[in-house]
């Protein structure tokens, strides 16, 4: 298994409230990325990284930021939770674009109330 | 942005019938991926393709990447109830690489008994 590890992995939180979900590598790849996974939608790109402190807007970026103040950790920051941000949200790492095989983390349940 | 149209939706099975499914696009794409979701855990890399008209097997499972460069199968025979989950089509963002993968919306397997 890649060395991935999303925190937490259940959350419960309230309209308006700030949330901070983890993503810790342990592989030293350069790309990381967050997913959120919704019924009928599939997975959708939030935000990706390409090294520390680098970072960008996915499809669907408005609401979430990001940083990347280490290679090993990539955090995604609700500032206000909205119940559309009701999701499971999935880190994915690649140490190459080449092949575009992503190992993605188990994911993070988030439910705003 | 690009867009994959996966079909079906869902597939309902007995165990030991083969499987088809497929996605199209309407741009022309230089890679197909699959990935495989097993419930609660996030996706894994099944098979990619780089090159049109490339037929690729591993194990039980086949893919193709279509000649038009708009369309890719993946089939799996002989079905065992591991394989239920949701299988995904996937592209590299029109960008290249470092921006993600663009996702299929999944087609959802179930094995009845």
């Amino acid at each position: 298994d890649a060395g991935i590890t999303q925190s937490p992995r259940h959350k419960v939180t309230e309209t308006g409230t700030p949330v901070t979900l983890r993503c810790h590598q342990t592989e030293n790849h350069r790309y990381m990325y967050w997913y959120r996974q919704d019924p009928g939608h599939g997975l959708r790109l939030i935000h990706y990284s390409y090294g520390v402190k680098d970072t960008d807007k996915g499809e669907v970026s408005d609401g979430y930021s990001v940083s990347r103040s280490k290679t090993e950790d990539f955090l995604l920051t609700l500032e206000s939770a909205t119940s559309s941000q009701t999701s499971v949200y999935f880190c994915a790492i690649t140490g190459t674009t080449r092949t575009g095989e992503l190992f993605f983390g188990e994911g993070s349940r988030l439910t705003v109330l | 942005g690009q867009q994959l149209n996966q079909s079906p939706q869902s597939m309902f099975i007995q165990e030991g019938e083969d499987v088809s499914m497929n996605c199209t696009s309407s741009s022309i794409f230089n890679t197909w991926l699959w990935y495989k979701q097993d419930p609660g855990e996030g996706p894994v890399l099944l098979i990619a393709l780089y090159k049109a008209g490339e037929l690729t097997s591993n194990g039980r499972l086949t893919a193709q990447f279509g000649i038009t460069r708009k369309d890719s199968f993946l089939n799996i025979s002989a079905s065992i109830p591991s394989d239920v989950g949701i299988y995904f089509c996937a592209d590299q963002y029109s960008g290249g690489g470092a921006d993600g993968l663009t996702f299929g919306k999944g087609t959802h397997l179930i094995i009845q008994p």
